[in-house]
């Protein structure tokens, strides 16, 4: 059964910093592009940024562009996320998603999201 | 890259058939035939309901279809029943730079 657990979510002050994993079984990671796909609460879904099986192709919105990194452990199964920086707007259930093999922006697996609060 | 449009809310009857839009540009809904629709329940994550335009991932019902016809990208609901009531997005790739684009989802009530 393939699974996605997010950690690392919390409340944090506007400028801070905040590093998220997501924890990845039941499938081969390895052969997986990996995303990171936010809600600001009572808001719709926005993607922030996705990377390749290998890391080699990174990719972030324009709003995160600067001050996240994406980056993955496939000897641990894991997907993490450093958010640097960090802005009011930025508070949002950040949930881990799966691409689907061979069809870029198709998230075929979620975690059951972590909650990212920005407040002082 | 601006959001799709959807309307923000839909509403049918059990039985009954509803349709979402979602509205892009060239650049992206008009593009590609990577449209995707999710469903989420109050609390929960999204799940993939339909993926490239009209592919239904296995053990979703067959009552969900999609379709596309220039920009506009189309979710289709047979036979709707209680269950069916979330709220949904759809999602298109938007090229290499930005890749994902959402629209901004849809509320659907079953009356």
């Amino acid at each position: 059964e393939v699974q996605l657990v997010e950690s690392g979510g919390g409340l944090v002050k506007p400028g801070g910093s905040l590093r998220l994993s997501c924890a990845a079984s039941g499938f081969t990671f390895s052969s997986y592009s990996m995303n990171w796909v936010r809600q600001a609460p009572g808001k719709g879904l926005e993607w922030v940024s996705s990377i390749s099986s290998s890391s080699s192709y990174i990719y972030y919105a324009d709003s995160v562009k600067g001050r996240f990194t994406i980056s993955r452990d496939n000897a641990k199964n894991s997907l993490y996320l450093q958010m640097n920086s960090l802005r009011a707007e930025d508070t949002a259930v950040y949930y881990c998603a799966r691409d689907r093999l061979g069809a870029v922006t198709t998230y075929d697996y979620w975690g059951q999201g972590t909650l990212v609060t920005v407040s002082s | 890259q601006s959001a799709l449009t959807q309307p923000a809310s839909v509403s049918g009857s059990p039985g009954q058939s509803i349709t979402i839009s979602c509205t892009g540009t060239s650049s992206d809904v008009g593009s590609y035939n990577l449209v995707s629709w999710y469903q989420q329940h109050p609390g929960k994550a999204p799940k993939l309901m339909i993926y490239e335009v009209s592919k239904r991932p296995s053990g979703v019902s067959n009552r969900f279809s999609g379709s596309k016809s220039g920009n506009t990208a189309s979710l289709t609901i047979s036979g709707l029943q209680a269950e069916d009531e979330a709220d949904y997005y759809c999602c298109s790739y938007a090229g290499s730079s930005t890749l994902g684009v959402f629209g901004g989802g849809t509320k659907l009530t079953v009356l």
